[in-house]
């Protein structure tokens, strides 16, 4: 089972900073790896895919990066909708697995 | 509507037995793989099952280790739902259940508003 390891778990960040999220698989898992976004009390929500390509209706503020073990999100200036909770998921093998989520919120 | 919807969640006894349905609409049903992802407050987000959509190959299905022989996902594509029955049910399988729709690279594009199971006596 491939296991992915998020950092960092909180980050205390302001409407308008930088935040770089990190992901990090136990084994390569090439560019299979995906972003989603949780709110509370609502589902998650795809953000990236293949490591790097944005879903349909996400803003381009959003961007990802990364390939084999070590994957980053970056969101270039914050907007209020975005604190929120964030994982990763591969899908290079079975199981599919999830990173254990970084909360991003307002400082 | 793009939505999927799910249903069937509840209080059961250890060792019970539940089936949750998922609902779904707005897009192509049939030729879409299906699964089902748990989450817990301790554990996060976990896969629990998937099916395949319709393909020549025919259908195909993968659970994860921790319900394999417990759990069985399945579909009816005529009714444009997707299952996942659950027996021997325990403590540990307590979690809010959320059907999503799972891309042909198996990322889940499209999620239920999830449906919460408690196991417990």
């Amino acid at each position: 089972e491939i296991v992915l390891t998020q950092s960092p778990a909180t980050l205390s960040l302001s409407p308008g900073e930088r935040a770089t999220l990190s992901c990090r698989a136990s084994q390569s898992v090439s560019s299979s790896l995906a972003w989603y976004q949780q709110k509370p009390g609502q589902a998650p929500r795809l953000l990236i895919y293949d490591a790097s390509n944005r879903a349909t209706g996400i803003p381009a503020r959003f961007s990802g990066s990364g390939s084999g073990t070590d994957f980053t999100l970056t969101i270039s200036s914050l907007e209020p909708e975005d604190f929120a909770v964030y994982y990763c998921q591969h899908c290079s093998s079975w199981p599919l697995t999830f990173g254990g989520g970084t909360k991003v919120e307002i400082k | 509507e793009v939505q999927l919807v799910e249903s069937g969640g509840g209080l059961v006894q250890p060792g019970g037995s539940l089936r949750l349905s998922c609902a779904a609409s707005g897009f192509t049903f049939r030729s879409q793989a299906m699964g089902w992802v748990r989450q817990t407050p301790g554990k996060g987000l976990e896969w629990v099952s998937w099916i395949s959509g319709l393909s020549r190959g025919g259908e195909n299905w993968s659970h994860e280790d921790s319900v394999k022989g417990r759990f069985t996902i399945s579909r009816d594509n005529f009714k444009n739902t997707v299952y996942l029955q659950m027996n021997s049910l325990r403590a540990e399988d307590t979690s809010r259940y959320y059907c999503a729709r799972v891309t042909s690279t198996n990322y889940f594009d499209l999620w239920g508003q999830g449906i919460l199971v408690t196991v417990s006596s």
